[in-house]
């Protein structure tokens, strides 16, 4: 049962331009949204979240959207850069539950 | 802080053979998840403890699969026998009380020949 599904396998971006990353869910009961950056040979690191109750939070280049209705969320990097590129994670939690993940997005960004 | 510290980080191991894995929370975290990473499945949770307590454990794949958290300080996950599709790289994760993000360890990859 895969309840946080990332579509994309890849996606390349030019540098400068813009980057989306997009999330579904099925579970309407998740209080929080995440998205996680990787690197090879190390371990995920948090990059930023959102409540149930917004539907946008933004911090630097990085802005993640969320559409309730639709069961959607992006990620939006702006400019995107040459280290972004990475694998990146949605993940989505019930509070006080288990944190569960997409299959990942690898990001190019070329320059 | 050092963050979530993970040993080994490399093993590998002769199928058949007993593997240990390692992990020592951040301080003052009380949920704890245990995450295995392939290429066909993505970030797949094993299981996850709250207070040192087993909560969820339906991703363990199989018996040969257990895990433990005698103390807030420590928990284990132990492959016995190990086979070569559980070579991996298996992640611990480590959440405070007030926060819905995690923070992982560097990983341990597994290779079992």
């Amino acid at each position: 049962d895969q309840q946080v599904k990332q579509n994309s396998p890849s996606l390349s971006v030019q540098e400068g331009r813009i980057s989306i990353l997009n999330c579904d869910y099925t579970n309407s009961m998740f209080d929080y949204f995440l998205w996680y950056k990787k690197y090879p040979a190390e371990g995920p690191t948090f990059l930023i979240s959102i409540s149930s109750i917004k539907d946008k939070n933004e911090d630097g280049r990085f802005t993640v959207f969320l559409n309730k209705s639709a069961k959607h969320l992006s990620l939006h990097i702006v400019p995107s850069q040459p280290g972004d590129s990475a694998v990146y994670f949605c993940a989505a939690i019930k509070y006080g539950n288990k944190l569960v993940f997409g299959a990942g997005t690898i990001l190019r960004v070329k320059s | 802080d050092a963050g979530v510290i993970q040993s080994p980080r490399h093993e590998v191991t002769e199928m058949g053979q007993e593997v240990t894995l390692r992990c020592k929370p951040i301080s003052g975290h009380n949920s704890l998840f245990w995450y295995r990473q392939t290429m066909m499945r993505g970030l797949e949770l094993l299981i996850y403890f709250n207070n040192n307590v087993p909560i969820d454990d339906s991703g363990m794949p199989e018996d040969r699969f257990s895990a433990k958290m005698p103390n807030a300080s420590f928990s284990t996950l132990k492959i016995q026998p190990s086979e070569p599709r559980d070579s991996a790289v298996y992640f611990c994760a480590t959440r405070g009380r007030r926060s819905p993000e995690a923070f992982f360890g560097q990983g341990t990859r597994l290779t079992v020949v």
